[in-house]
Parts: C-alpha cells; sequence; structure tokens
C-alpha cells in the first residue's frame, strides 16, 4: 500500500512566477491538507480540502490556492511567489479528519 | 498567538537514557494530541497519540503522559537510540477538524 506521495521533490522557481504541487493521498483516505514547513520550524497549516470543497484554511494569503479531485487528490497552486514562499510543502492525508499521513514533502526555493 | 508551546528546543541524551520533550497547549477544544518524528528531508511520520481521556498511552518504548487540568502532555523515550536521533513535533487538533497546530519542534540527539 502506497503511502502518501507527493511531486516534485525538489522545485526552483523565480520570485513573481506560479507553481503547482502534486500530491496523492493514502489509499482509503478521502481528507487532504497542506502544511508550509519553514526550516527549523513545525508546520503551518495552510488549508484543507473533504469531497473536493475547502473545509478549512489557516492564515495564508489568497496566493495560496488549491484543489481536491474526484479521486481525492490534490493540487496547491502559490501565485506570484515571494522569496518568503521558499519552504518544504508537506501534504498530510487523513480518513474524515482524525490521524494524518504526511507525505515526504516538495522542497520548494524561490529565487 | 502560538498555541502550542513545545520545549527544549534541543536535547541531548545518552544512548539508554530517557528522554523527555514537553508541550503545552492553549485552547482547552483541542481533543487529539499527536507526536510526529521527522528526519531530514523527511516528511513527519505519526509516532503515538492521545485523547484527553487518558492519562497516559504506552506504545513500546514511547510513552505520552496527559494533564488536563494543565494543558501539557509530554512524551518520554525510554532506553534512547542513537537512531531515534531525530525532531519531535507535539501537535494538537479538534475532532474531526484534521487541522493540526505544531509545536516548533524539539531536536533530539543520542550520543552512543
Amino acid at each position: 500500500d502506497a503511502g502518501v506521495t507527493q511531486s516534485p521533490t525538489h522545485l526552483i522557481k523565480t520570485r513573481g512566477q506560479q507553481v503547482t504541487l502534486r500530491c496523492s493521498p493514502k489509499s482509503g483516505h478521502d481528507t487532504v491538507s497542506w502544511y508550509q514547513q519553514a526550516l527549523g520550524q513545525g508546520p503551518q497549516f495552510i488549508f484543507q480540502y473533504y469531497e473536493e470543497e475547502e473545509r478549512q484554511r489557516g492564515n495564508f494569503p489568497d496566493r495560496f490556492s488549491g484543489h481536491q479531485f474526484p479521486n481525492y487528490s490534490s493540487e496547491l497552486n502559490v501565485n506570484a511567489l515571494l522569496l518568503g514562499d521558499s519552504a518544504l510543502y508537506l501534504c498530510a492525508s487523513s480518513f474524515q479528519g482524525y490521524e494524518q499521513y504526511f507525505g515526504p514533502g516538495t522542497r520548494l526555493t524561490v529565487t | 498567538q502560538q498555541q502550542v508551546k513545545q520545549s527544549p528546543q534541543s536535547l541531548i541524551v545518552q544512548k539508554g537514557g530517557i528522554s523527555i520533550i514537553n508541550c503545552a497547549y492553549e485552547n482547552t477544544a483541542f481533543d487529539y494530541f499527536p507526536w510526529y518524528q521527522q528526519f531530514p528531508g523527511k516528511g513527519p511520520a505519526l509516532l503515538i497519540a492521545i485523547r484527553p481521556d487518558v492519562s497516559e498511552k504506552k506504545e513500546g518504548r514511547f510513552t505520552i503522559s496527559f494533564n488536563k487540568s494543565a494543558k501539557q502532555f509530554s512524551l518520554h523515550i525510554m532506553d534512547s537510540q542513537p537512531g531515534d536521533s531525530a525532531t519531535y513535533f507535539c501537535a494538537a487538533s479538534m475532532s474531526n477538524a484534521g487541522k493540526s497546530t505544531f509545536g516548533d519542534g524539539t531536536t533530539l540527539t543520542v550520543k552512543p
């Protein structure tokens, strides 16, 4: 059984560009949450998707948006990238919101 | 406002010793408290979790102690091994909410 998978592993973008990160949840999971983890800090909640709808949102600007597909996979989009967006982006899946299982993350570097 | 405070920031323990990491929370609506282990370049891995209706939960060498009145919980790692060297995060969430609020992490080093 594959766990949570994320792509790409690493990504380098320039300020002002847009980026899309992808996540496939663990088999049997229907809820996907996205987190941003800056170096040396704990993950910060961005938003959560359930039944293709954004169910919760953390304190992130509208430049951060997402989508969940019928197969429960999800995308995170970030527009107008800033240097401060450089971080490890983590996807976590769960069944109806309880135990979360994290993917390996996508390391985004903005130059 | 930091809702989950974790200490210490770093911890060095000898092999075979006990590692203790503490967390305190503010929001009494939290009712699910997981601990995660993260190795460099990897995502956090769920280690053990507790709900406030019990005061202690043990899984192998890992034990969570929970004090509801003090709004504190801690992770104890017994017989610490060099392979336990990692960053540990406590977190807190509300039922079915999914959203977890994390502490800032504790870097554990177990010396052989």
